[in-house]
């Protein structure tokens, strides 16, 4: 079965600070993999989508990267603000099916 | 530009009723779906379309029913509610499937609980 498992599951840091969340994933064959940050009560929002051929992408102050080879990706934000309180979620597609991970909940604090 | 647009956003049922959520988009996707999303699980699909006419089942797909009679609306039917079903549901659109260049766009979900 394919799966999609983050961490950490929370995490608070302050507000400046720069963080990181962990993807791991077995999805197989591999199409994609999207990040999206959900704000408390709201739908997700697409941050970021990578294919096979992409270690690397940003938008702002999100990077994500990717490591096909060991089924890895990581979401670093840089100097939070409090807007950036939400839930963070990994994603992987094999072109028909997303899988999604549960999440990480990160709360950043003034 | 409105999006998804689900309604409604919150209700509360009793065990054994029914009721219709329902989803619009504006941006004539042909790709929509349904999701659940239970705490510390990740988004589970219902039930999907590609487009009118055309729904398939995803993988949790009992006590739930779907149409898809135009492009535009893709309502999801809660048959005999249970508590089970106690859940976060949020709609999603594309214009296609989920491939790189198609990303999802959701809805602000309904949030229904089941007594």
């Amino acid at each position: 079965k394919n799966q999609v498992e983050q961490s950490p599951q929370s995490l608070i840091i302050l507000e400046g600070k720069n963080c990181t969340l962990q993807c791991n994933y077995t999805v197989s064959p591999f199409s994609n993999l999207r990040w999206y940050k959900q704000d408390t009560g709201r739908g997700p929002v697409s941050l970021t989508i990578m294919t096979f051929s992409e270690n690397t992408k940003s938008n702002g102050r999100y990077t994500a990267t990717l490591d096909a080879d060991t089924k890895q990706s990581s979401l670093h934000i840089t100097a939070s603000q409090l807007s950036d309180s939400a839930s963070y979620i990994c994603v992987v597609s094999d072109d028909y099916k997303l899988s999604f991970g549960a999440g990480t909940t990160v709360t950043v604090r003034a | 530009n409105a999006g998804v647009t689900q309604t409604p956003k919150f209700q509360v049922l009793k065990t054994g009723q029914s009721m219709t959520l329902q989803c619009a988009q504006d941006m004539n996707h042909e790709y929509m779906s349904w999701y659940r999303q239970d705490p510390g699980m990740g988004l589970r699909l219902i039930h999907y379309s590609v487009g009118a006419g055309i729904t398939d089942q995803g993988e949790v797909p009992n006590g739930y029913n779907v149409s898809r009679s135009t492009t535009e609306d893709f309502p999801l039917r809660l048959l005999s509610a249970a508590p089970s079903q106690t859940s976060v549901y949020f709609c999603a659109s594309s214009p296609g499937l989920p491939r790189p260049n198609q990303p999802q766009h959701f809805g602000d979900g309904t949030r229904l609980s089941i007594l």
